[in-house]
């Protein structure tokens, strides 16, 4: 059984940049979660994919925006880099309409804006 | 709208001492809750989680949590630590009747284990 892996494991962009994030689920998961963590800070929940549509948001602006595809991989894109962007992105899959209610998550991409 | 706050955003502890991490949350609908730990530089590993039945529930690494519902808490506890268990700790809730994910988390306490 193959993990949530992401990709890449830190980049780093320059203000006003857009940057696109990605996320392997793990086998047999139908749903994506994204979450932005800020130093010292919890996970954000960003927004959820399912069966490749948006399934609920947090409190994001709109410049940040996700794709899910036919293989339940996903990408977060964020266009126009604040430097507040700055924080480590997770995301977590899970299957839907089980009783084990459990999400896993990637180890995280280190996001750095200057 | 649901809100996690975690009492301490620090506890040190010695090894082989008792520690209790506490969580408190507010929410106008029903909840599932959690427990994540967070080692450096890696992704969340669930704990444990409550989502009905007995109020007292055993996870991994020989951690253990009681939900209070009167008092809309679910604090997290280990009867002998280890230097092992350093690491960052975070309570989190997500509503009932939601796909998994779309959690709120606290913003962690930071458990530090003494030699």
């Amino acid at each position: 059984e193959t993990g949530v892996t992401q990709s890449p494991t830190h980049l780093i962009k320059t203000r006003g940049q857009q940057v696109t994030l990605r996320c392997s689920s793990q086998s047999g998961h139908n749903t994506v979660s994204w979450y932005q963590q800020a130093l010292g800070q919890g996970p954000q929940f960003i927004f959820q994919y399912y069966r490749e549509e948006e399934n609920g948001r947090g409190n994001f602006p709109p410049r940040f925006s996700g794709l899910q595809f036919p293989n339940y991989s996903s990408e977060l894109n964020v266009n126009a880099l604040e430097l507040d962007d700055s924080a480590l992105y997770l995301c977590a899959s899970s299957l839907a309409g089980t009783s084990a209610y459990e999400q896993y998550f990637g180890p995280g991409t280190r996001l750095t804006v200057t | 709208a649901q809100s996690v706050t975690q009492l301490d955003s620090q506890v040190p502890v010695f090894e082989e001492a008792p520690v209790e991490l506490r969580c408190n949350y507010s929410s106008s609908v029903s909840v599932y809750l959690f427990w994540y730990v967070q080692y450096p530089n890696q992704g969340l590993q669930l704990l444990l989680k409550y989502l009905s039945g007995s109020t007292l529930v055993k996870g991994i690494n020989g951690f253990e949590a009681e939900f209070n519902k009167s008092q809309t808490s679910f604090h997290l506890r280990k009867p002998s630590v280890h230097i092992s268990d350093t690491a960052e700790y975070f309570c989190a809730v997500t509503p009932l009747n939601t796909n998994a994910g779309k959690s709120t988390f606290g913003d962690g306490t930071t458990l530090t284990v003494k030699p």
